[in-house]
């Protein structure tokens, strides 16, 4: 079946450090994939995707790239803020009978130091 | 700036009782998601509506676990008997594509259910 791996967390970082958190899927075909953010006490709410292989989905200084070679998609910031502390999960979406249907990742909380 | 509404936020009941979450997704949406995430875990899958018709209820554990959309807007999830294990947040998505089409979903803020 279709899966996501995200790496366990917390990541625990400093204040302007570089951010990767990793993940990676099993999946048929050409799925679409997504990062989803939750900010404490708020919902999901998307923050990129990429629909196929190479796209890059950028938003708010965080970028992924899909690799469909290693079958990853891993989130990036340059230089993170104590304000992108949340959890944050790797997601992707198939299409099962002419819908898209989502699987998520148990999500990786990130925790930033001033 | 439109929202997916939830209620209750909160609900407590013992084991054996009935229990039903409502959600009022954005208006237009098409395609309705309830999920059930167990802390420290994803969302996982339970049920999705396209319109009033169900296109994946795979996860739902149909002996205790019933959903509906009756006129494509609003939806129930119902629990009957609750068990200890269905204390979990459950969560109502909505997006706006129909079928076959890329949907970005948008998250309601959740019911927190505990079981005793």
């Amino acid at each position: 079946g279709n899966s996501v791996t995200q790496m366990e967390g917390p990541v625990t970082l400093s204040e302007e450090a570089f951010l990767t958190i990793n993940c990676t899927y099993t999946a048929t075909g050409y799925p679409s994939l997504f990062w989803y953010v939750q900010y404490p006490g708020e919902g999901l709410q998307l923050l990129l995707k990429a629909t196929k292989a190479d796209d890059k989905g950028s938003n708010k200084g965080f970028e992924a790239t899909y690799r469909k070679e290693t079958t990853s998609f891993h989130l990036e910031k340059g230089s993170v803020q104590v304000s992108d502390s949340a959890v944050y999960f790797c997601a992707l979406s198939r299409v099962t009978r002419g819908s898209y249907i989502p699987t998520f990742g148990r999500g990786t909380s990130l925790i930033v130091h001033p | 700036e439109a929202e997916v509404a939830q209620s209750p936020r909160y609900k407590i009941t013992e084991k054996s009782q009935a229990v039903a979450f409502w959600c009022d997704p954005i208006s237009g949406h098409a395609t309705l998601y309830w999920y059930r995430q167990i802390l420290g875990q994803g969302p996982e899958l339970l049920v999705q509506f396209q319109d009033e018709s169900v296109v994946d209820d795979s996860q739902l554990p149909k002996d205790r676990f019933s959903a509906e959309r009756l006129k494509g807007v609003d939806s129930t999830l119902k629990i009957q008997p609750a068990e200890l294990g269905d204390s979990a947040m459950y969560l109502c998505a909505s997006s706006l594509a129909r079928a076959g089409a890329y949907n970005e979903q948008f998250f309601g803020p959740g019911t927190r259910l505990t079981v005793l």
